[in-house]
């Protein structure tokens, strides 16, 4: 059964920090992972990885993945309190359908 | 702006009703959306895979027949919680794979239900 595996499962920082969120995957026909960032509402998408060792980068934001330890990894930074939600990382494998992570919840303290 | 949208954001029924949640996609068409569940602090779970022009296809535990799938076109997808119950309450949302962005998958803005 593919699945996805996050952690920490929640982590607290102060503002300016760096942090580094992990994602491992098990599957059996991987094609894609995908970070989402969710506030109060549904996920906002940030990352999509298909190729191994080439990072992702979006101001602050950064990810990259390793396909043959099967993981990938979140960074953040110089964190803001506007960072703080629930980070998913999702898989899909042979087909469209997501399969999630149990999320990361990032605390940034002012 | 948002590639998917869904309606309503927020509704609240009484036990035994049915309430209707639709998930559009706005700037492409989408011959397969995935409709999700999530309960409080808990990450999303998948439902069913919706797909245009014949029946979803429900992942194991999901009654088909208390949630009910129809994939009317292209850019529309509709969720009904049949005869719903106060278990029934919870975050419910919808996405699409975009082509032109990779098939990219995007998701709705979500939908609150609240049976009462």
């Amino acid at each position: 059964e593919d699945k996805v595996v996050q952690s920490p499962l929640s982590l607290v920082v102060h503002e300016g920090d760096t942090v580094t969120l992990n994602c491992s995957y098990e599957v059996t026909n991987f094609r894609s992972l995908l970070w989402y960032k969710q506030e109060k509402k549904a996920p906002t998408f940030l990352f999509m990885l298909t190729s191994s060792g080439i990072e992702k980068k979006s101001g602050r934001l950064s990810s990259i993945l390793d396909k043959k330890e099967l993981f990938s990894i979140l960074n953040i930074t110089a964190t803001q309190t506007g960072d703080s939600a629930v980070y998913l990382c999702a898989g899909t494998f042979g087909n469209e359908k997501l399969t999630f992570g149990t999320g990361t919840r990032l605390t940034i303290i002012p | 702006g948002a590639v998917v949208s869904q309606h309503p954001s927020r509704v609240i029924c009484k036990s035994g009703t049915s309430v209707k949640i639709e998930c559009r996609s706005l700037d492409f068409q989408a011959t397969t959306m995935f409709w999700y569940r999530q309960f409080p602090k808990q990450s999303l779970m998948l439902m069913a895979t919706s797909n245009e022009g014949s029946k979803a296809t429900y992942e194991q535990g999901v009654e088909k027949d208390k949630f009910l799938i129809n994939h009317a076109s292209l850019t529309l997808s509709t969720l009904t919680v049949t005869s719903a119950h106060p278990e029934d309450s919870s975050f419910y949302i919808c996405s699409a794979p975009r082509p032109s962005s990779g098939n990219t998958i995007y998701f709705g803005e979500g939908s609150w239900l609240t049976v009462v």
